[in-house]
């Protein structure tokens, strides 16, 4: 079953605008990842963050995690085209990695 | 680039026939992963392995079995398919330890007719 719940569920935006989507878990984590999937393709890693840090920062992903409200958020600055795509949260407890649902992200030329 | 691969890529195939998909991973991962996945939707763990010789079912039933002969090969057979199979398949595997991150490789589109 899943631990982390993605919120929106779809998310679609203009190019240039940013997109903002959260995670939200149940039980106490090592870490959180976050992963991009196009349409047909396997997922592919873009971001972990470790239970003791806050934020992280990668090219135009940031990266938050706030362990008392058990939720974390990925924004992507300056949102291009090439970032449609499905991006899920991952939590990693105890060597046991669960993922969420997913938000699907459109951004329109 | 992820060194993991999945074969066939998309297969079409009869009700009845059995058939296995391919998944192998030269990074000398211990555990792999095997997922369902629906177009757009959450990702549903089916069958996982800790190493050679190990396999465990996952948190959604499946009619498929696994086998861990070899570290580096996670074949997932469909004895008899059926059209509630239609699915993407999503390979996986990870290094031993909980920082380590997954590595999927690019999925297996099945539609039984």
């Amino acid at each position: 079953s899943q631990q982390g719940e993605e919120d929106p569920q779809a998310l679609s935006i203009q190019e240039g605008e940013n997109a903002t989507m959260n995670c939200s878990y149940k039980t106490s984590i090592n870490n959180l990842q976050w992963y991009r999937q196009n349409s047909g393709r396997g997922l592919v890693h873009l971001i972990l963050i470790r239970s003791n840090e806050r934020e992280k920062h990668s090219g135009r992903l940031r990266v938050t995690l706030d362990t008392s409200k058990k939720s974390s958020s990925l924004l992507i600055t300056a949102s291009r085209a090439a970032d449609t795509a499905s991006y899920f949260c991952a939590t990693v407890a105890d060597n046991d990695m669960r993922f969420g649902a997913g938000t699907r992200l459109t951004v329109k030329p | 680039e992820a060194d993991i691969y999945q074969t066939p890529r998309y297969l079409v195939i009869g009700t009845g026939k059995k058939i296995t998909l391919e998944c192998s991973q030269t990074m000398g991962h211990d555990k792999m992963y095997w997922y369902q996945q629906d177009p757009g939707m959450e990702l549903h763990l089916i069958h996982y392995s800790y190493g050679v010789n190990s396999t465990e079912k996952g948190d959604l039933s499946s009619e498929s079995t696994v086998s861990r002969i070899r570290t580096e090969h996670f074949p997932l057979t469909l004895e008899s398919a059926r059209p509630s199979h239609t699915s993407q398949y999503l390979c996986a595997s990870r290094a031993f330890g909980g920082g380590e991150t997954q590595y999927f490789g690019p999925g297996t589109r099945l539609l039984v007719l």
